[in-house]
């Protein structure tokens, strides 16, 4: 989907570098979210926000952390990667009670 | 937490079976979403049902709510190879919604 847009689409980064992945959207939507998928544990929510400056906990938010400074910005950083944090890491707009719209998709390699 | 579990992972078919994809929530759910992803992309919505024993039609696939509200089920007939990808349902309580496992299809000519 165009209108939800990641960067970097790619990155290979070594154990203990700090990671930011970028996630921008044209949609206008208030509520934004970040998930990792892993094979065979589907998609896992890391952060969520309902609104510029406001910070959710999802259910795997250890060893990560978000940013919401605008409303069209959400960017989710890794201080100090590991190996296990190695994943495909997705970004999602959502507008009221509408469905999630997805980004294409973030590749991480944590060697 | 809330879970949420869908069976099989992944399932083989030949072109022109049926496919029926399971999803399971440990708690009641206000709606269940199921989304589509092909193999390189993104998660996208195909559907919602709300309504307790609620089904909806989309071409080759059904989509059921059960009774309790606590397990959904994907059907498709006829496979085709444009059916290729995994399947995840998303079931959701209050302002949060919780990803299923997902259910890998593959279609063989």
């Amino acid at each position: 989907d165009a209108d939800v847009t990641q960067t970097p689409r790619n990155r290979i980064t070594k154990t203990g570098k700090r990671i930011m992945l970028e996630c921008s959207q044209t949609k206008g939507h208030d509520r934004m979210y970040w998930y990792r998928q892993d094979p065979g544990l589907g998609l896992r929510l890391i952060y969520y926000s309902f609104d510029v400056k406001d910070i959710n906990k999802g259910e795997i938010s250890d060893g990560y952390s978000v940013s919401r400074q605008a409303q069209a910005k959400f960017s989710l950083s890794l201080e100090s990667a590991i190996p296990n944090q190695t994943a495909l890491y997705f970004c999602a707009t959502q507008g009221g009670n509408q469905p999630q719209h997805f980004g294409d998709g973030t590749r991480l390699s944590i060697l | 937490g809330q879970q949420v579990m869908q069976i099989p992972q992944y399932q083989h078919v030949q072109e022109g079976e049926d496919f029926t994809t399971y999803c399971n929530s440990s708690t009641t759910l206000s709606n269940i979403q199921w989304y589509k992803q092909r193999p390189g992309g993104h998660p996208v919505f195909l559907i919602q049902l709300v309504k307790s024993g609620e089904v909806k039609k989309q071409k080759r696939l059904t989509f059921q709510f059960g009774e309790a509200k606590k397990n959904s089920s994907l059907h498709i007939t006829a496979t085709q190879t444009t059916d290729v990808g995994t399947y995840f349902c998303a079931g959701k309580v209050g302002d949060k919604l919780t990803f299923g496992t997902g259910t890998q299809l593959k279609v063989e000519l």
